[in-house]
């Protein structure tokens, strides 16, 4: 079925770094953009960051523009979410989420969500 | 930066009820493109609603979306003991932005 599995997600101090990762499956992966979305625990949600199905086009939220760096590996099904110089609210559950349309840099509704890992900023 | 103000922020109902949901954007949403997602609790998120009316897969036509510039709306027509949960709109209009959510809940 289609899925997206999230990984890499724990407890990493102020200032430092992770890499999250996301695992597609069930569907043409490499035609379809995919973004990450955050949810702060008891919060709303977040968009933080996309990438175009070809790699070509990367999108980030002004709140994480500089510190973080969205990637792709079309022969692996394998997005990436490089998260540095961390800070205590970017604390939060980070999904991985499929674009809704194929074959473009990205519609912006997202139809597939992974169940999310966990990211914790704390010293 | 579109802002989207969701209201009420918790709607109170009983099962059978009709909910209506709104959802301001602080400027026009290009083309309506504005998502309507539900999240239970410990869950990720599902859309419901994509284009400001258009129904995703295997979503009960109970769900239906409306609007249009600023202001949309969802409405669950008769409500099933699974809905009491929260909804939130996101616009893809310009960059992609979300709304502070509505949690509907049993009066």
């Amino acid at each position: 079925q289609v899925q997206l599995v999230e990984s890499g997600g724990g407890v990493v101090q102020p200032g430092g770094s992770v890499r999250l990762s996301c695992a597609a499956s069930g569907f043409s992966f490499s035609t379809y953009a995919i973004h990450w979305v955050r949810q702060a625990p008891g919060k709303g949600l977040e968009w933080v960051a996309v990438i175009s199905y070809d790699t070509t086009n990367k999108y980030y939220a002004d709140s994480v523009k500089g510190r973080f760096t969205i990637s792709r590996d079309n022969s692996e099904r394998m997005v990436y979410l490089q998260m540095s110089s961390l800070r205590a609210e970017d604390t939060a559950v980070f999904y991985c989420v499929r674009d809704g349309e194929p074959s473009s840099s990205w519609y912006g509704y997202m139809d597939v969500w992974g169940k999310g890992t966990t990211v914790t900023v704390s010293s | 930066e579109i802002v989207l103000t969701q209201s009420p922020g918790t709607l109170s109902l009983s099962p059978g009820d009709r909910a209506t949901l709104s959802c301001r954007a602080s400027q026009t949403v290009s083309s309506s493109f504005l998502a309507w997602y539900q999240q239970r609790p410990g869950q990720a998120p599902r859309l419901l609603i994509y284009d400001a009316s258009t129904r995703a897969t295997g979503i009960p036509d109970r769900f239906s979306g409306s609007g249009s510039g600023t202001d949309f709306t969802l409405t669950i027509s008769r409500l099933e003991p699974e809905d009491f949960v929260v909804y939130y709109c996101q616009q893809y209009g310009s960059s992609l932005s979300f709304g502070g959510g509505t949690k509907v809940e049993i009066k």
